[in-house]
């Protein structure tokens, strides 16, 4: 199993500013993804997150809005730049392991 | 395009009924699909994981069957406990890259 945590929790930003958020899984995995969920709504892919290489998006999705860092394999960012209200959301980190997918407990964003 | 299909979105039953929750999918070439609960303003926990060569995965009051043929996935609830009122998400993975795609959910509530 993997036990995921994420920083912060929760967070309420001003537009025009950037946020970034941690994921930090106790054990080393391959495949690591950033997952938005809008509210009222389902998730949605925003991202692989590649350790050592770019990060994979998305169609709709794009890295100078969402750039994400990926140095080892048990850790990851994901930066909401330049904010509107529109990019309030829970934004969770998940891995996969051949068994099955695991998820972080998101961060609630909230946008003024 | 690869969509995931959830009815109904919303359920309401009385304590102790039986209730099947429905996943339906578009490209019947599927490498998993996984059941989870949402609970509101948590993660997500993993309920079942069915791989493409599986017909069901049971796990106490939970049953869920899947039907590449049909491109649909069945989410069955036993004797269902005001407890088990959460939202259930559908995710399937056309690939082994660990991604997936969710459907909408369905928000199950069920009445003491």
């Amino acid at each position: 199993s993997a036990v995921i945590s994420q920083k912060p929790s929760r967070d309420i930003c001003q537009r025009g500013t950037s946020l970034t958020i941690q994921c930090q899984v106790d054990s080393q995995v391959t495949m690591m993804f950033w997952y938005r969920q809008q509210p009222g709504q389902s998730l949605t892919l925003i991202a692989t997150a590649n350790q050592g290489s770019e990060a994979t998006y998305e169609s709709g999705f794009v890295i100078d809005k969402f750039p994400i860092s990926r140095p080892n394999l048990t850790f990851s960012t994901l930066t909401v730049s330049n904010m509107s209200p529109e990019d309030s959301s829970i934004y969770l980190c998940s891995v996969a392991t051949e068994e099955t997918q695991y998820f972080g407990p998101g961060t609630r964003l909230l946008v003024l | 395009k690869q969509e995931v299909t959830q009815i109904p979105a919303a359920l309401s039953v009385p304590e102790g009924e039986n209730l099947v929750l429905n996943c339906s999918f578009t490209d019947s070439a599927i490498y998993n699909l996984q059941w989870f609960r949402q609970d509101p303003g948590k993660g997500l926990t993993s309920l079942l994981l069915i791989q493409s060569s599986q017909r069901e995965q049971t796990s106490g009051r939970l049953n869920a069957s899947l039907d590449k043929s049909s491109g649909r996935s069945t989410l069955y609830i036993a004797a269902s406990q005001p407890g088990d009122s959460a939202t259930y998400l559908c995710a399937v993975s056309w690939t082994n890259a660990g991604k997936s795609t969710f459907g909408d959910g369905t928000t199950l509530t069920v009445k003491p």
